[in-house]
């Protein structure tokens, strides 16, 4: 079985400092991780992915990934938050054990960037 | 074309209502999704179809049909719904031999409000 927990329900920064998003991981097998960002009344947009390559993933608007085996973590930064950051991030895990094409859902973390 | 379109973007129907939402992709993606989400809360899985077959059906009430009529194609038919089914339908596709490496491809999503 695979699970993923977002341990942060809402983070606040300011404009101009960093974000870190936390993200942990349960799965049986070697997985592969995502985060994706959903912006208000829209669908969801892929961020960046890991898929047993390089630990640190790089992925769109300055967005960073590090992926941890001995800390089953994924936690998602970027050095410098914009507004247009502000939205709600979804950490998810896919992994080969279940036969299944579906991927499991973190429950989300809201992003508020304050001026 | 990189994209996952949904129609329409926003119904309102009746309880007694029958209506249908559209979702299509032309990335050759043989995988799709209908997911679900409330307000605040992560997608949650309703139905998988592979290669045109519907592969996994999470235990969703008889009032949703999907239909997937062609590769690029897939549908969801609406009949009596409740009040409680007001969400965001989202659609997504997905290679099928690569899902664990590329994730899903997701559409805007279709806001349906059930009164």
């Amino acid at each position: 079985a695979q699970s993923v927990t977002q341990l942060d329900s809402h983070v606040s920064v300011s404009e101009g400092t960093p974000v870190l998003l936390r993200c942990n991981y349960s799965s049986s097998y070697s997985p592969s991780l995502f985060w994706y960002v959903q912006h208000p009344n829209k669908g969801l947009q892929l961020l960046l992915k890991y898929t047993s390559a390089a630990t640190l993933v790089k992925g769109i608007n300055g967005f960073e990934a590090e992926f941890k085996k001995s800390e089953t973590s994924f936690h998602l930064t970027k050095p410098s938050a914009h507004m247009s950051d502000a939205a709600e991030y979804f950490c998810v895990v896919s992994a080969s054990d279940t036969g299944r094409r579906a991927l499991t859902f973190g429950s989300g973390t809201r992003l508020q960037v304050q001026p | 074309d990189t994209e996952v379109t949904q129609t329409p973007k926003h119904l309102v129907m009746g309880m007694t209502n029958k209506k249908s939402l559209k979702c299509e992709q032309h990335m050759g993606h043989r995988a799709m999704y209908w997911y679900k989400q409330k307000a605040k809360k992560p997608p949650e899985l309703m139905f998988v179809y592979s290669y045109e077959k519907l592969s996994i059906n999470e235990s969703v009430p008889s009032r949703f049909s999907p239909e997937c009529p062609n590769s690029s194609l897939l549908n969801l038919h609406l009949h009596a719904l409740q009040p409680e089914d007001s969400a965001l339908y989202l659609c997504a596709s997905s290679h099928y031999r690569d899902t664990l490496n590329y994730g899903y491809t997701f559409g805007s999503g279709t806001r349906l409000t059930v009164v």
